[in-house]
C-alpha cells in the first residue's frame, strides 16, 4: 500500500491564480480531510469527507473547495490564490468511528502565494 | 466544542534527561487523545492515543501518556531522552462515536542537546 500521497510537494502560485492539490489513498478509508499547518498555529481543519459525495467544512474553509467523487480521491483547489495562504497542506484518512482509528498523514505540500 | 492547550512551545532537554511535553484539553463529552510526531519536512506519525481503558498509555519510541480525567491533561513522558527525539509533538482531541475529526494543540518543539 502507499498510504497517502500528495501531489505536488512544492508549488510557488501568484495572487489570483487557481490550483488543484490533489490526495490519494490506497486503505478503502472513509474518512479523509485536509488541515493546513502554520507556525505556532497547530494543524487547522479545512475541509473533511465522509465518504464519496459527502464533504463539510472544518475550522477554515474559506478560500477552498472540495470534491468526493471516489472514495480514494479527495482533491483540495484554491480558487483564487491569496497570500495568507500560503502553508503546509495535509491529507488525511482514516476508517470511520469517532477518532478510535489512526488517521494516516500524506507527506505534505509547501505552498507559496506571492 | 473541544480545544487542546499545550503548555510551551519549545522545550529544550540534555540527552538522558527526562522530557515532560504538557497537554491539557476540554470537552465536554469523553474524549480520545492523541500525541504526534513530527519530523522535519515530513508528515505526522502517531506516537500514542487514548480512547478508553487503561489510563497509562505506551506507544513508539518509548513514549508514553497518562490520561488523568480530574486534571484534563495528557501529558507525554520519555524517561531518558536522545538526539533523534528531536521533532515537533502535537497533542490532539477527538470527541464523538460519529467522525474523525482532530482538534490540534498548536505543538511544541522538543530539543535536545548533547
Amino acid at each position: 500500500n502507499a498510504g497517502v500521497t500528495q501531489t505536488p510537494k512544492f508549488q510557488v502560485l501568484k495572487t489570483g491564480q487557481s490550483m488543484t492539490l490533489q490526495c490519494a489513498q490506497d486503505m478503502n478509508h472513509e474518512y479523509m480531510s485536509w488541515y493546513r499547518q502554520d507556525p505556532g498555529m497547530g494543524l487547522r481543519l479545512i475541509h473533511y469527507s465522509v465518504g464519496a459525495g459527502i464533504t463539510d467544512q472544518g475550522e477554515v474553509p474559506n478560500g477552498y473547495n472540495v470534491s468526493r467523487s471516489t472514495t480514494e480521491d479527495f482533491p483540495l483547489r484554491l480558487l483564487s490564490a491569496a497570500p495568507s495562504q500560503t502553508s503546509v497542506y495535509f491529507c488525511a484518512s482514516s476508517l470511520l468511528n469517532g477518532g478510535r482509528y489512526e488517521q494516516y498523514f500524506g507527506p505534505g505540500t509547501r505552498l507559496t502565494v506571492t | 466544542a473541544q480545544s487542546v492547550t499545550q503548555l510551551g512551545s519549545h522545550v529544550s532537554v540534555s540527552e538522558g534527561a527526562l522530557v515532560l511535553l504538557r497537554c491539557n484539553y476540554s470537552s465536554s463529552v469523553p474524549p480520545y487523545l492523541f500525541w504526534y510526531v513530527q519530523y522535519p519536512n515530513q508528515g505526522l506519525q502517531l506516537l500514542l492515543k487514548y480512547t478508553t481503558g487503561a489510563t497509562l498509555v505506551k506507544g513508539i519510541n518509548g513514549f508514553e501518556a497518562e490520561f488523568k480525567k480530574s486534571e484534563t491533561s495528557f501529558h507525554l513522558t520519555k524517561p531518558s531522552a536522545h538526539m533523534s527525539d528531536a521533532a515537533e509533538y502535537f497533542c490532539a482531541v477527538s470527541v464523538g462515536s460519529g467522525y474523525s475529526t482532530l482538534t490540534f494543540g498548536k505543538g511544541t518543539m522538543l530539543l535536545v542537546s548533547p
